[in-house]
């Protein structure tokens, strides 16, 4: 695809439930981030991969977060047992890793956890 | 780690003015972006520019990597230009993930 896509693009969920946020990079961009945006902050680094594997995972900010990438392109993001505080919006970026590894942003997903 | 300071916090202009945004960065960097964040979420890419000066149509971006700050220059302000400018970089021993400052808000007035 042109760019990155992520689904759902909202999502709202019942405090406790679990939930999972995808990302489709860039074809080709071997490596994958993921961010969280708090209503007007700015982006928080959460889970870096390069390839398949997570050499970063220091961001993430509890054990009920996880995150994996498959065939070093889909990723997915998990939240367990969701919290009021985990309502942001989810970002996910790709970049090659050769040259400038410019990241590119993919539109987000909004969660609201009631 | 290291910090990214922008400003001003936030700005408001008559469409046709002209206007500069800092960023400041505590830390040696390896890569800036400038990014656009519209009404919808949706970050844009500005420019990457880790040194030097880059233009691009009314915009333009300058690094100054041993005084560690960056400029971005906005010419004849529209109003779709209104959003969040955000700066991000990467560096201070990290070698892949972007610190982002807190965004400047941009309201351009027709």
């Amino acid at each position: 695809g042109a760019g990155v896509s992520q689904s759902p693009s909202n999502k709202v969920t019942e405090k406790g439930k679990d939930v999972e946020l995808r990302c489709d990079p860039i074809s080709g961009h071997t490596a994958l981030y993921w961010y969280r945006q708090r209503l007007g902050q700015g982006l928080e680094f959460l889970i870096y991969f390069q390839g398949n594997s997570a050499p970063d995972k220091s961001g993430l900010p509890s054990d009920r977060f996880s995150a994996e990438r498959t065939g070093e392109s889909v990723s997915t993001l998990t939240i367990q047992r969701t919290q009021q505080e985990d309502s942001a919006v989810y970002l996910c970026a790709s970049s090659t890793t050769v040259g400038s590894y410019e990241q590119y942003f993919g539109p987000g997903t909004r969660l609201t956890v009631t | 780690g290291i910090q990214v300071e922008q400003s001003p916090p936030d700005l408001i202009l008559q469409e046709g003015a002209n206007s500069t945004l800092r960023c400041n960065f505590s830390d040696s960097v390896n890569n800036l972006q400038w990014f656009h964040q519209n009404p919808w979420g949706q970050l844009i890419n500005l420019f990457y520019i880790p040194s030097g000066t880059k233009q691009n149509g009314r915009l333009s971006a300058t690094t100054v990597a041993t005084e560690r700050y960056s400029l971005l220059y906005i010419s004849s302000s529209q109003t779709t230009d209104s959003g969040v400018y955000f700066c991000a970089v990467k560096g201070g021993g990290s070698n892949y993930k972007l610190t982002f400052g807190k965004g400047t808000l941009l309201t351009v007035n027709p």
